[in-house]
Protein backbone atom coordinates (compact mmCIF):
# COMPACT_ATOMS: atom_id res chain seq x y z
CA UNK A 1 0.00 0.00 0.00
CA UNK A 2 1.95 3.58 -1.52
CA UNK A 3 -0.76 5.44 0.54
CA UNK A 4 -2.15 7.17 -2.19
CA UNK A 5 -5.41 6.69 -2.43
CA UNK A 6 -7.82 7.22 -5.58
CA UNK A 7 -11.90 7.04 -6.17
CA UNK A 8 -13.34 5.64 -7.62
CA UNK A 9 -11.71 2.26 -8.91
CA UNK A 10 -13.89 1.69 -12.01
CA UNK A 11 -15.73 3.87 -14.28
CA UNK A 12 -17.80 3.48 -16.73
CA UNK A 13 -19.50 5.99 -18.94
CA UNK A 14 -20.56 6.79 -22.66
CA UNK A 15 -19.47 9.31 -24.68
CA UNK A 16 -19.90 13.07 -24.64
CA UNK A 17 -19.94 12.63 -20.43
CA UNK A 18 -18.10 14.05 -18.07
CA UNK A 19 -16.44 12.46 -14.92
CA UNK A 20 -14.66 13.55 -11.93
CA UNK A 21 -11.55 11.54 -10.28
CA UNK A 22 -10.22 11.95 -7.54
CA UNK A 23 -6.74 11.27 -5.59
CA UNK A 24 -5.47 11.49 -2.09
CA UNK A 25 -1.69 12.14 -1.74
CA UNK A 26 0.04 10.29 1.17
CA UNK A 27 0.21 11.98 3.93
CA UNK A 28 3.48 14.58 3.66
CA UNK A 29 3.20 14.82 0.20
CA UNK A 30 2.69 18.13 -1.33
CA UNK A 31 3.60 17.26 -4.96
CA UNK A 32 0.19 15.54 -7.04
CA UNK A 33 1.09 14.03 -10.58
CA UNK A 34 -1.77 12.51 -13.12
CA UNK A 35 -1.28 9.90 -15.38
CA UNK A 36 -2.73 8.14 -18.44
CA UNK A 37 -1.61 4.40 -19.26
CA UNK A 38 -3.02 2.65 -22.32
CA UNK A 39 -2.24 -0.08 -24.15
CA UNK A 40 -0.64 1.55 -27.17
CA UNK A 41 0.63 4.82 -25.29
CA UNK A 42 2.19 3.28 -21.96
CA UNK A 43 2.26 6.03 -19.02
CA UNK A 44 2.19 9.55 -20.00
CA UNK A 45 2.56 12.39 -18.38
CA UNK A 46 -0.54 14.74 -17.70
CA UNK A 47 -0.27 17.21 -14.97
CA UNK A 48 1.49 17.88 -11.86
CA UNK A 49 0.35 20.70 -9.03
CA UNK A 50 2.68 21.45 -5.84
CA UNK A 51 0.60 22.92 -3.00
CA UNK A 52 -2.34 23.93 -4.47
CA UNK A 53 -0.37 25.37 -8.01
CA UNK A 54 0.06 23.87 -11.27
CA UNK A 55 3.96 22.87 -11.65
CA UNK A 56 4.38 21.23 -14.92
CA UNK A 57 2.18 20.26 -17.84
CA UNK A 58 2.22 17.12 -20.21
CA UNK A 59 0.01 15.55 -22.41
CA UNK A 60 -3.23 16.93 -21.26
CA UNK A 61 -6.13 17.31 -23.87
CA UNK A 62 -7.60 20.56 -23.31
CA UNK A 63 -11.18 18.87 -22.40
CA UNK A 64 -9.26 17.29 -19.21
CA UNK A 65 -8.52 19.57 -16.47
CA UNK A 66 -7.35 19.08 -13.01
CA UNK A 67 -6.73 20.90 -9.44
CA UNK A 68 -5.11 20.40 -6.24
CA UNK A 69 -7.36 21.51 -3.35
CA UNK A 70 -6.08 23.49 0.06
CA UNK A 71 -6.20 19.92 1.75
CA UNK A 72 -3.70 18.71 -1.30
CA UNK A 73 -6.11 16.34 -2.58
CA UNK A 74 -6.28 16.59 -6.32
CA UNK A 75 -9.50 16.15 -9.01
CA UNK A 76 -8.97 15.46 -12.35
CA UNK A 77 -11.78 16.17 -14.70
CA UNK A 78 -11.95 14.99 -18.20
CA UNK A 79 -15.12 16.00 -20.30
CA UNK A 80 -16.70 15.02 -23.74
CA UNK A 81 -14.99 11.65 -23.38
CA UNK A 82 -14.59 9.80 -26.39
CA UNK A 83 -13.57 6.01 -27.04
CA UNK A 84 -10.02 6.71 -26.83
CA UNK A 85 -9.82 7.85 -23.58
CA UNK A 86 -10.73 4.96 -22.30
CA UNK A 87 -7.60 3.77 -20.19
CA UNK A 88 -6.13 3.93 -16.62
CA UNK A 89 -5.52 6.87 -14.85
CA UNK A 90 -2.71 7.12 -12.03
CA UNK A 91 -2.06 9.77 -9.41
CA UNK A 92 1.02 9.58 -8.35
CA UNK A 93 2.36 11.77 -5.22
CA UNK A 94 6.04 13.27 -3.75
CA UNK A 95 7.04 14.88 -0.83
CA UNK A 96 8.42 17.73 -3.15
CA UNK A 97 8.25 19.49 -6.90
CA UNK A 98 11.57 18.56 -8.14
CA UNK A 99 12.13 15.16 -10.43
CA UNK A 100 14.71 13.65 -7.79
CA UNK A 101 11.83 13.22 -5.39
CA UNK A 102 9.98 9.67 -5.23
CA UNK A 103 6.59 9.35 -6.25
CA UNK A 104 4.01 7.10 -4.92
CA UNK A 105 1.43 5.79 -7.19
CA UNK A 106 -1.77 5.00 -6.29
CA UNK A 107 -4.16 1.71 -7.45
CA UNK A 108 -5.72 3.78 -10.54
CA UNK A 109 -9.41 4.44 -11.89
CA UNK A 110 -9.64 2.04 -14.99
CA UNK A 111 -12.17 4.55 -16.87
CA UNK A 112 -13.95 2.84 -20.00
CA UNK A 113 -15.89 4.81 -21.94
CA UNK A 114 -18.79 3.15 -24.46
CA UNK B 1 8.18 9.13 -29.85
CA UNK B 2 9.41 8.64 -26.55
CA UNK B 3 12.26 10.25 -24.85
CA UNK B 4 13.49 7.34 -22.89
CA UNK B 5 13.95 3.78 -24.79
CA UNK B 6 13.48 0.86 -23.23
CA UNK B 7 15.25 -2.46 -24.43
CA UNK B 8 14.27 -5.43 -25.08
CA UNK B 9 10.39 -5.07 -24.61
CA UNK B 10 9.74 -8.40 -24.28
CA UNK B 11 11.87 -10.83 -22.16
CA UNK B 12 11.13 -14.67 -20.97
CA UNK B 13 13.66 -16.52 -18.86
CA UNK B 14 14.09 -19.45 -17.11
CA UNK B 15 13.96 -19.17 -12.95
CA UNK B 16 17.98 -18.39 -12.14
CA UNK B 17 19.14 -16.75 -15.02
CA UNK B 18 20.57 -13.25 -15.06
CA UNK B 19 19.07 -10.73 -17.45
CA UNK B 20 19.41 -7.08 -18.15
CA UNK B 21 16.94 -4.08 -19.35
CA UNK B 22 18.35 -1.03 -20.73
CA UNK B 23 16.97 2.75 -20.67
CA UNK B 24 18.21 5.02 -23.49
CA UNK B 25 18.15 8.37 -23.96
CA UNK B 26 19.54 11.37 -26.38
CA UNK B 27 18.65 14.10 -23.47
CA UNK B 28 20.43 14.57 -19.91
CA UNK B 29 18.79 13.64 -17.07
CA UNK B 30 19.21 14.85 -13.67
CA UNK B 31 17.92 11.90 -12.17
CA UNK B 32 16.62 8.17 -13.12
CA UNK B 33 13.82 6.31 -11.77
CA UNK B 34 12.86 2.47 -11.90
CA UNK B 35 9.87 1.06 -11.11
CA UNK B 36 7.68 -2.44 -11.65
CA UNK B 37 4.36 -2.46 -12.57
CA UNK B 38 2.17 -5.52 -12.51
CA UNK B 39 -1.39 -5.74 -14.29
CA UNK B 40 -3.99 -3.53 -13.21
CA UNK B 41 -1.85 -1.85 -10.15
CA UNK B 42 0.07 1.31 -9.95
CA UNK B 43 4.17 1.26 -11.07
CA UNK B 44 6.68 0.86 -7.57
CA UNK B 45 9.46 2.32 -7.06
CA UNK B 46 12.33 0.21 -7.16
CA UNK B 47 15.48 3.02 -6.99
CA UNK B 48 16.53 6.60 -8.14
CA UNK B 49 20.16 6.65 -9.75
CA UNK B 50 21.42 10.75 -9.06
CA UNK B 51 25.02 10.72 -9.92
CA UNK B 52 26.75 9.83 -13.41
CA UNK B 53 27.87 6.74 -12.96
CA UNK B 54 26.26 5.96 -9.98
CA UNK B 55 25.70 2.07 -9.45
CA UNK B 56 23.02 1.01 -6.68
CA UNK B 57 22.38 -2.32 -5.74
CA UNK B 58 19.23 -3.77 -4.44
CA UNK B 59 19.25 -7.61 -3.09
CA UNK B 60 19.48 -9.11 -6.53
CA UNK B 61 18.50 -5.98 -8.77
CA UNK B 62 21.35 -3.83 -9.59
CA UNK B 63 21.11 -0.44 -11.08
CA UNK B 64 23.65 1.58 -13.09
CA UNK B 65 23.25 5.36 -14.59
CA UNK B 66 25.43 6.54 -17.03
CA UNK B 67 28.54 8.51 -16.55
CA UNK B 68 26.71 11.12 -18.85
CA UNK B 69 23.37 10.71 -17.29
CA UNK B 70 21.97 9.94 -21.19
CA UNK B 71 21.30 6.44 -19.97
CA UNK B 72 20.46 3.49 -17.70
CA UNK B 73 20.07 -0.62 -17.02
CA UNK B 74 18.60 -3.14 -14.59
CA UNK B 75 20.35 -6.59 -14.05
CA UNK B 76 18.74 -9.28 -12.20
CA UNK B 77 21.00 -12.01 -10.99
CA UNK B 78 19.47 -15.53 -10.78
CA UNK B 79 15.58 -14.01 -11.66
CA UNK B 80 13.02 -15.73 -9.52
CA UNK B 81 9.19 -15.93 -11.25
CA UNK B 82 8.21 -12.89 -8.28
CA UNK B 83 10.85 -10.71 -10.38
CA UNK B 84 7.76 -11.04 -12.96
CA UNK B 85 6.72 -7.39 -14.57
CA UNK B 86 6.76 -4.69 -15.91
CA UNK B 87 9.89 -2.56 -15.38
CA UNK B 88 9.56 1.05 -16.39
CA UNK B 89 12.35 3.45 -16.12
CA UNK B 90 11.47 7.17 -15.76
CA UNK B 91 12.58 10.99 -15.29
CA UNK B 92 12.36 14.63 -16.17
CA UNK B 93 14.81 15.69 -19.16
CA UNK B 94 16.93 18.63 -19.02
CA UNK B 95 15.66 20.21 -22.60
CA UNK B 96 13.84 23.00 -22.80
CA UNK B 97 10.78 21.69 -24.18
CA UNK B 98 10.47 19.00 -21.86
CA UNK B 99 11.54 20.95 -18.65
CA UNK B 100 9.43 19.63 -15.68
CA UNK B 101 7.56 16.84 -17.65
CA UNK B 102 8.11 13.34 -16.20
CA UNK B 103 8.75 11.02 -18.83
CA UNK B 104 8.23 6.99 -18.69
CA UNK B 105 9.89 4.66 -21.14
CA UNK B 106 7.62 2.21 -23.02
CA UNK B 107 8.73 -0.65 -20.40
CA UNK B 108 9.97 -4.08 -20.82
CA UNK B 109 7.89 -6.93 -20.10
CA UNK B 110 9.79 -9.71 -17.85
CA UNK B 111 8.19 -13.07 -17.41
CA UNK B 112 10.28 -15.46 -15.57
CA UNK B 113 9.08 -18.96 -15.67
CA UNK B 114 10.25 -22.30 -12.96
Amino acid sequence: DSGVTQTPKHLITATGQRVTLRCSPRSGDLSVYWYQQSLDQGLQFLIQYYNGEERAKGNILERFSAQQFPDLHSELNLSSLELGDSALYFCASSVGASDIYEQYFGPGTRLTVT
Amino acid sequence: TQLLEQSPQFLSIQEGENLTVYCNSSSVFSSLQWYRQEPGEGPVLLVTVVTGGEVKKLKRLTFQFGDARKDSSLHITAAQPGDTGLYLCAGVSKTTDSWGKFQFGAGTQVVVTP
